[in-house]
């Protein structure tokens, strides 16, 4: 069946630094992929997202392509700050209308 | 502005009770999801309603049970909690064409 993989976690970059977050999946058809963030005690929002295979999804300084030759969809930002420091939901969209499937999670933790 | 708010935030009860947690929407979506959330498993997708009067099956909905009698609530249902039930829930609302937009979450300890 359709499953999502993330990198584990939790993952500590200092302030500035370079992030990858690793997502890769397998699905029939071709799924709307998502990076969703959530924050310490709060609801998932929505981050970025793409729709079809070499779309680029991109918000508040992260990117991630959906590359349907590899099945993967890496979150990447070029410099972290402290206020990024929140899990990271990879998630995959089955059919049109919001049912989605999550990978497991990646914490996140920036230092100063 | 349009949200998704569940209730309570926070709940504790024994087990063997029924336990029912609230989600209400004001987007007007017609899709609505109940998922949990437990470590190292992400968010599994517990039941879903595409509609009045529709509801189906996720991943994980045995214990579980819900209704969808309007467009804006989808009421989840614990018949009879278990340990195995102490989660953190959220719901979720979406149309065919979005993404979906979650709530804050309800914290259920099971004791």
């Amino acid at each position: 069946g359709d499953s999502v993989t993330q990198m584990e976690g939790p993952v500590t970059l200092s302030e500035e630094a370079f992030l990858t977050i690793n997502c890769t999946y397998t699905a029939t058809g071709y799924p709307s992929l998502f990076w969703y963030v959530q924050y310490p005690g709060e609801g998932l929002q929505l981050l970025l997202k793409a729709t079809k295979a070499d779309d680029k999804g991109s918000n508040k300084g992260f990117e991630a392509t959906y590359r349907k030759e590899t099945t993967s969809f890496h979150l990447e930002k070029g410099s972290v700050q402290v206020s990024d420091s929140a899990v990271y939901f990879c998630a995959l969209g089955v059919n049109q209308g919001g049912k989605l499937i999550f990978g497991q999670g990646t914490e996140l933790s920036v230092k100063p | 502005d349009a949200e998704i708010t569940q209730s309570p935030r926070h709940k504790i009860t024994e087990t063997g009770r029924q336990v029912t947690l609230a989600c209400h929407q004001t987007w007007n979506h017609n899709n609505m999801f109940w998922y949990r959330q437990d470590l190292g498993h992400g968010l599994r997708l517990i039941h879903y309603s595409y509609g009045v009067q529709d509801t189906n099956k996720g991943e994980v909905s045995d214990g579980y049970s819900v209704s969808r009698s309007n467009t804006e609530d989808l009421p989840l249902t614990l018949e009879s909690a278990a340990s195995s039930q102490t989660s953190v829930y959220f719901c979720a609302s979406s149309t065919a064409n979005t993404e979906a937009f979650f709530g804050q979450g309800t914290r259920l300890t099971v004791v």
